[in-house]
C-alpha cells in the first residue's frame, strides 16, 4: 500500500466551481501536510502548507486536514482557467528533516 | 522569494554520453535533493544530501550518481544515459532546521531530459 494515495483524475470543471481535490494516506505519523501547483513542463509550486488537523485559508484556496480519518483535501473557491494545473498533495512526520511523501497529482482542467 | 535553479530547462543527449545537470539554491537549506517525475509513476526520489559532500541513495539510484561540493550546488550524473532515463529531472531543496510551523520542500523549474 502506498503512503499516499491520490486520485489521478482527470477532473474538468467550468469556470466559477468549486474544486474539491483530495489525498488519503495511511501513516498517522504525518503531522505536516502540503499542496503544490504544477503547470506543465514545470516545477511543482508550494501553494499551500498546514500543520495537524484543521483548516487554513488563503484567498481562493483552502487547505482541510481530519488527521482522524487520514484524509486531507484543498479546494478552490471560485475557479479560474488559470487554475488549470496538476496539484500535488505531500506530507511529512516532522519539523525538519528530509523525508516527503509525496501522491501522484490530480490533473485539473477549468474549462471557461 | 525562495529559489531553486536548474541551469538546464530541455537537453537531448545520446545514448552513452555522461550527463550533468546542476542545480543551486539560495535558501542556505541544508537539505538538496534529486527526483524524477515520470505519467502516472508521480515522483520518485534518486538521491538526497542532508549535508556538503553527504549523499543518501533514494528510491531509484541506479545509473545515477550526485555531488555536493558546496552547500548551494548538488549536482546529478548520468554516468552513461540511457533512453529508459528519458524524464523531467527536479532539484528540491528543505531546511534542516526546526520550523515551528512545519517542514516544506521546494522545488525547481525542472529539467527536460531526452536521450536518444
Amino acid at each position: 500500500q502506498k503512503e499516499v494515495e491520490q486520485d489521478p483524475g482527470p477532473l474538468s470543471v467550468p469556470e466559477g466551481a468549486i474544486v474539491s481535490l483530495n489525498c488519503t494516506y495511511s501513516n498517522s505519523a504525518f503531522q505536516y501536510f502540503m499542496w503544490y501547483r504544477q503547470y506543465s513542463r514545470k516545477g511543482p509550486e508550494l501553494l499551500m502548507y498546514t500543520y495537524s488537523s484543521g483548516n487554513k485559508e488563503d484567498g481562493r484556496f483552502t487547505a482541510q486536514v481530519d488527521k482522524s480519518s487520514k484524509y486531507i483535501s484543498l479546494f478552490i473557491r471560485d475557479s479560474q482557467p488559470s487554475d488549470s494545473a496538476t496539484y500535488l498533495c505531500a506530507m511529512s512526520r516532522y519539523n525538519t528533516g528530509n523525508q516527503f511523501y509525496f501522491g501522484t497529482g490530480t490533473s485539473l482542467t477549468v474549462i471557461p | 522569494d525562495v529559489k531553486v535553479t536548474q541551469s538546464s530547462r530541455y537537453l537531448v543527449k545520446r545514448t552513452g554520453e555522461k550527463v550533468f545537470l546542476e542545480c543551486v539554491q539560495d535558501m542556505d537549506h541544508e537539505n538538496m535533493f534529486w527526483y524524477r517525475q515520470d505519467p502516472g509513476l508521480g515522483l520518485r526520489l534518486i538521491y538526497f544530501s542532508y549535508d556538503v559532500k553527504m549523499k543518501e541513495k533514494g528510491d531509484i539510484p541506479e545509473g545515477y550518481s550526485v555531488s555536493r561540493e558546496k552547500k548551494e550546488r548538488f549536482s546529478l550524473i548520468l554516468e552513461s544515459a540511457s533512453t529508459n532515463q528519458t524524464s523531467m529531472y527536479l532539484c528540491a531543496s528543505s531546511t534542516g532546521r526546526p520550523r515551528t510551523l512545519g517542514n516544506t520542500i521546494y522545488f525547481g523549474e525542472g529539467s527536460w531530459l531526452t536521450v536518444v
